[in-house]
């Protein structure tokens, strides 16, 4: 099984560029998320859906925009990078509720915004 | 406000000894509680998790948790420290809003 999917792995932007992360699942998850992980602080919920056709703000969401057009899908888009937003992002997906599931996570992208 | 706290950022311990990794949460309602490893270049995966069963919850690799509610701690041990065992170590809770909120992370090192 693929299982949670990320792409690119790694990707350099110059400030102001613009770039979708793009994360698809085969797990048939209503619910997926994207998370920036930045050293000494943990992982940051940024964006997350509990079914297609919905979606909903994280805890910095600022300058991130996603779509939930299908299930499998939930990409992340950068309209303007900043060298703030210079992190891994990690994509995850769990079958329903947090309460009784778990998240399966991606293997992360590697963002350098110059 | 709801929060996680992990103690330690950096924690170090020989070969065979005691692993001990502490997490405490900031809830008046007892949520859900997860401990998650993440190993270098790697996204994180699931160890073991707390949904309001047994209180000592038993996880991969011989690693268990438990849940006090008095001390709101989920702290996460091993009795016998594996090389294999370095890696960084994240708690996360559902306080029931559809979001997990994670610590900080405890980067675990193994002395040989």
């Amino acid at each position: 099984n693929a299982g949670v999917t990320q792409t690119p792995k790694f990707q350099v932007l110059k400030t102001g560029q613009s770039m979708t992360l793009q994360c698809a699942q085969d797990m048939n998850h209503e619910y997926m998320s994207w998370y920036r992980q930045d050293p000494g602080m943990g992982l940051r919920l940024i964006h997350y859906s509990v079914g297609a056709g919905i979606t909903d703000q994280g805890e910095v969401p600022n300058g991130y925009n996603v779509s939930r057009s299908t299930t499998e899908d939930f990409p992340l888009r950068l309209l303007s990078a900043a060298p703030s937003q210079t992190s891994v992002y990690f994509c995850a997906s769990s079958p329903g509720g947090l309460n009784t599931g778990e998240l399966f996570f991606g293997e992360g992208s590697r963002l350098t915004v110059l | 406000a709801q929060s996680v706290t992990q103690l330690g950022s950096h924690v170090s311990v020989s070969e065979g000894a005691l692993v001990l990794l502490r997490c405490n949460y900031s809830s008046s309602v007892p949520p859900y509680l997860f401990w998650y490893v993440q190993y270098p270049n790697q996204g994180l995966q699931l160890l073991l998790k707390y949904t309001s069963a047994a209180t000592l919850v038993k996880g991969i690799n011989g690693f268990e948790a438990e849940f006090k509610k008095s001390e709101t701690s989920f702290h996460l041990t091993k009795p016998s420290a594996h090389m294999s065992d370095a890696a960084e170590y994240f708690c996360a809770v559902d306080f029931g809003n559809e979001k997990l909120t994670f610590g900080t992370g405890t980067r675990l090192t193994i002395i040989p």
